[in-house]
């Protein structure tokens, strides 16, 4: 099964909307972080928010919002007024316990996102 | 600070060839990992490393061997290359293994194997 689920492999949105990326999650853990990046077309990875499992409030970060359900297991990512910069790929991740001593982000498929003028 | 590199940025094997992908990062952080990147499968966990002489299996370690000799290197071999090893590689390291630890990622690989 799926641990990061992204149903969206692309998004249109017009410059200036809002857009909403979603992601679900799968976990036992109790203590689990969740995080989203963006890969432009250049290919690196761009860190672009973070919320940890225990926070209450939904983090920001400039026009970035993570809206977290935490009893829903999703963590959708809030794009406030699209720029034409902000066409890439987008991906959620979760970082969890892996093997046995460790941790590691494991990621979604990505949705491609596309903003037109 | 460099952060996290990667070399080298492309290479071309033939099948059967041998090669290692060096990651060296300079933020003295414990946890380092290697990732591949293929079309409509995100990031996929190869080996991960929580500290120097340390590693592990991720999702995907079937061909790749993996050594952590220096905290600041981490370094993925390929005994014999395969076409289905044709992806974007990309290292990444973290200061540790809380869940609130951002993972930085190197510029990645692009290996084909013919």
């Amino acid at each position: 099964a799926q641990k990061i689920t992204q149903t969206q492999p692309g998004m249109f949105v017009q410059e200036k909307e809002a857009v909403t990326l979603d992601c679900t999650y799968d976990t036992s853990d109790q203590s689990y972080g969740l995080f989203w990046y963006k890969q432009p077309s250049s290919g690196e990875m761009i860190f672009l928010i973070y919320q940890g499992s225990y926070d209450e409030q939904n983090a920001t970060e400039g026009r970035y919002s993570l809206n977290f359900q935490k009893a829903r297991k999703s963590a959708n990512l809030v794009i406030s007024a699209s720029q034409l910069g902000d066409s890439a790929m987008y991906f959620c991740a979760m970082r969890e316990r892996w093997g046995q001593a460790g941790t590691a982000l494991i990621f979604g498929k990505g949705t491609t996102l596309s903003v037109s003028s | 600070n460099a952060g996290v590199t990667q070399t080298p940025k492309f290479r071309v094997l033939k099948t059967g060839q041998s090669m290692t992908l060096l990651c060296a990062q300079d933020m003295n952080h414990e946890y380092m990992y290697w990732y591949r990147q293929d079309p409509g499968m995100g990031l996929r966990l190869i080996h991960y490393s929580v500290g120097e002489g340390t590693t592990a299996k991720g999702e995907v370690p079937d061909g790749y061997n993996v050594s952590r000799l220096k905290k600041q290197n981490f370094l993925l071999g390929l005994e014999s290359a395969a076409p289905s090893q044709t992806s974007v590689y990309f290292c990444a390291s973290s200061y540790g293994g809380r869940a609130s630890y951002e993972q930085f990622f190197g510029p990645g690989t692009r290996l084909t194997v013919l």
